[in-house]
């Protein structure tokens, strides 16, 4: 069984301050995990992903990830906040099941981006 | 890169009426997924598929759900008869294989709405 929690539902942050989108995961398995994102209206893009190499990944839009197998942890952060960075994101772990690869979501964390 | 590619953006319909949503995936991507998105909650898998085979369809509502895919590319998913609590985004989404910790990707999803 697998699952992931993102702690929390809505973060909000003013623009060129960090951003820290924290998620912890579960899993039977050597868990693959993902980050994605998605904006209004629009479709799921991957942020990144960690697939057990390296712990800290870094993804697009200066975003990056580090995996604590100890905290089973999967925190997304960026450095500096930017205003089109204003969407949802949805931490991930990828699991085998009986018929292979299969994706399971945590519920979401809003993140909003004020002036 | 073609990404995946989906249609209807955007469909309202009355209960008890029928709905059919069409995938097409990245070419090459042996493996096509299905999955229901209602607002405000990440994204449930529906189906998987492995070229024209059914991986998972174990949260599929089979009663009103169908999708098939005939020649192991693109896809149909079939609502009939739809429900209120149907309304959702429905998003594609293909991988080259179903192999663990491959990289999934979505496309933009259609928006359901029954009313």
């Amino acid at each position: 069984a697998q699952s992931v929690t993102q702690l929390d539902s809505h973060v909000s942050v003013s623009e060129g301050t960090p951003v820290l989108l924290r998620c912890n995961y579960s899993s039977s398995y050597s868990p693959s995990l993902f980050w994605y994102v998605q904006h209004p209206n629009k479709g799921l893009q991957l942020l990144l992903k960690y697939t057990s190499a390296a712990t800290l990944v870094k993804g697009i839009n200066g975003f990056e990830a580090e995996f604590k197998k100890s905290e089973t942890s999967f925190h997304l952060t960026k450095p500096s906040a930017h205003m089109s960075d204003a969407a949802e994101y949805f931490c991930v772990v990828s699991g085998i099941t009986g018929g292979g690869n299969k994706l399971t979501f945590g519920t979401g964390t809003q993140l909003k981006v004020e002036l | 890169e073609a990404g995946v590619a989906q249609s209807p953006r955007y469909k309202i319909i009355e209960k008890r009426q029928s709905v059919a949503f069409w995938c097409n995936p990245i070419s090459g991507h042996a493996t096509l997924y299905w999955y229901q998105q209602i607002l405000g909650q990440g994204p449930k898998l529906l189906i998987q598929f492995q070229n024209n085979g059914v991986v998972d369809d174990s949260q599929l509502p089979k009663d009103r759900f169908s999708a098939e895919r005939l020649k192991g590319v693109d896809s149909t998913l079939k609502i009939q008869p739809a429900k209120l609590e149907d309304s959702a985004v429905y998003l594609c989404a293909s991988s080259i294989t179903g192999i663990y910790g491959n990289t999934i990707y979505f496309g933009e999803g259609s928006w359901l709405t029954v009313v």
